[in-house]
């Protein structure tokens, strides 16, 4: 079946830094991928959809400028928070769905970012 | 009134029980449904992928779709304690467009 590969699985930074996820589709194309986010306890909330070649469509509420998105190949979408602050202390999940299947979609292990 | 109801739980069930998780949806463009297992820290996993109404069983599960009550299932059968989970709906109305979650059911299956 569809694997989808999310690394780090878990970092720590300091407040200010960035930190950069990578999320690879590794046995098929996704033209597109979606990133969520995740608080204790609760469902996951989208927080942009991943287009190849193309900008990003963030959800209302998510800010551009801190969540920055590339997808720059049919395999591998990163996400990349920016001047992190103890708030985005979260678990960022990425999903991809195998454009040629009539399947659902598969997500990454998940990343723990943790702001000190 | 939220698109996808689920019932949070927990839901706490012995070993070898049957259980039932359900969900109920409002919109009726909604036509792919799916069932997500997700243990702690870490991502969900696809348990099973249905296309408007209709059974489709995975050996102990089985998801049932009933558009016109607006209603989806998911049964476990034989339950493990493997099995204890969060269990999430998932639908969406085709074309890539964004799923839409259910909040998840803790389940516990008791040794």
């Amino acid at each position: 079946g569809a694997v989808v590969s999310q690394h780090p699985s878990w970092v720590i930074c300091k407040s200010g830094t960035s930190v950069k996820i990578e999320c690879r589709s590794l046995d098929f194309q996704a033209t597109t991928m979606f990133w969520y986010r995740q608080f204790p306890k609760q469902s996951l909330m989208l927080m942009a959809t991943s287009n190849e070649g193309s900008k990003a469509t963030y959800e209302q509420g998510v800010e551009k400028d801190k969540f920055l998105i590339n997808h720059a190949s049919l395999t591998l979408s990163t996400l990349t928070v920016t001047s992190a602050h103890p708030e985005d202390s979260s678990f960022y999940i990425c999903s991809a769905r195998d454009s040629g299947e009539d399947s659902g979609y598969t997500f990454g292990s998940g990343t723990r970012l943790t702001v000190v | 009134q939220k698109e996808v109801e689920q019932d949070p739980g927990p839901l706490s069930v012995p070993e070898g029980a049957i259980v039932s998780l359900n969900c109920t949806y409002s919109n009726s463009a909604f036509q792919y449904f799916m069932w997500y297992r997700q243990y702690s820290r870490k991502g969900p996993e696809l348990l099973m992928y249905t296309y408007s109404s209709g059974n489709k069983e995975d050996g102990r599960f089985t998801a049932q779709v009933d558009k016109s009550s607006k209603y989806i299932s998911l049964f476990i059968r034989d339950s493990q304690p493997s099995d204890s989970a969060t269990y999430l709906c998932a639908m969406d109305a085709g074309n890539n467009r964004k799923l839409i979650w259910g909040l998840g059911t803790s389940l516990a299956v008791n040794p």
